[in-house]
């Protein structure tokens, strides 16, 4: 049974690109997180998605970012007109059961976004 | 003032010490209290969590919650190299309306140095 899959693991964004940073849940998993980890900080909760639906975005920053969880396929959070500030890693967790105080979260091994 | 508060560190110490990593919180409608190791460039990985208020053991690790002082703390035992990385506590709420986010500490680093 495979983790949780973020792809990819690298990414370099010219100031004003768009990223697209994809989180493939574990198998039987239909609830999603997004963290972002800014250099020597916590992770910061960003936003949380069941299959087509977005349940809580409160961290979510108000513009350029968004997330998606289709019925088929990866998650996605988008970030548009990045900027050198979105520069981080960025994590997502995926649990089986809806708000289980995280207990059930399995993390994955994130993606470092860099912008030049 | 953040919700979760954790000293970032670094702290070193030798081969076979006892480590004390510590949090506090200002939120009392936490409930779920858990402990991430995190490997350099690598994701978190769940240690160990406890819900509501007391001790928890497993193996060289023991968490401890006392809600009345919002404080919280893992201890490990016989402390080895391998367990040098980043600890991060986080927290969660409970009920109706929890949606199992997560939030953390700023992470401790810990060495163990042989």
């Amino acid at each position: 049974n495979a983790g949780v899959m973020q792809n990819p693991r690298h990414l370099v964004r010219r100031r004003g690109q768009e990223a697209r940073l994809r989180c493939s849940p574990m198998k039987g998993h239909s609830h999603v997180y997004w963290y972002r980890q800014l250099p020597e900080e916590g992770l910061k909760f960003m936003v949380y998605l069941q299959k087509e639906n977005i349940i809580d975005e409160s961290g979510m920053p108000k513009e350029r970012f968004s997330a998606e969880f289709p019925k088929e396929g990866p998650s996605i959070l988008r970030i548009q007109q990045v900027v050198r500030g979105d520069s981080a890693a960025y994590f997502c967790a995926s649990s089986p059961l809806i708000g289980q105080g995280g207990t059930e979260a399995f993390f994955g091994q994130g993606t470092r976004l860099t912008v030049v | 003032q953040k919700e979760v508060e954790q000293d970032p560190g670094p702290l070193s110490v030798p081969e076979g010490a006892i480590v004390s990593l510590n949090c506090t919180y200002s939120n009392s409608a936490f409930q779920y209290f858990m402990w991430y190791r995190q490997y350099s460039r690598k994701g978190p990985e769940l240690l160990m969590y406890t819900y509501s208020s007391g001790n928890k053991e497993d193996g060289r690790f023991t968490a401890q919650v006392d809600k009345s002082s919002k404080y919280i703390s893992l201890f490990i035992r016989d402390s080895q190299p391998s367990d040098s990385a980043t600890y991060l506590c986080a927290m969660s709420g409970h009920g109706s309306g929890n949606t199992g986010k997560l939030i953390f500490g700023q992470g401790t680093t810990l060495q163990v140095k042989p």
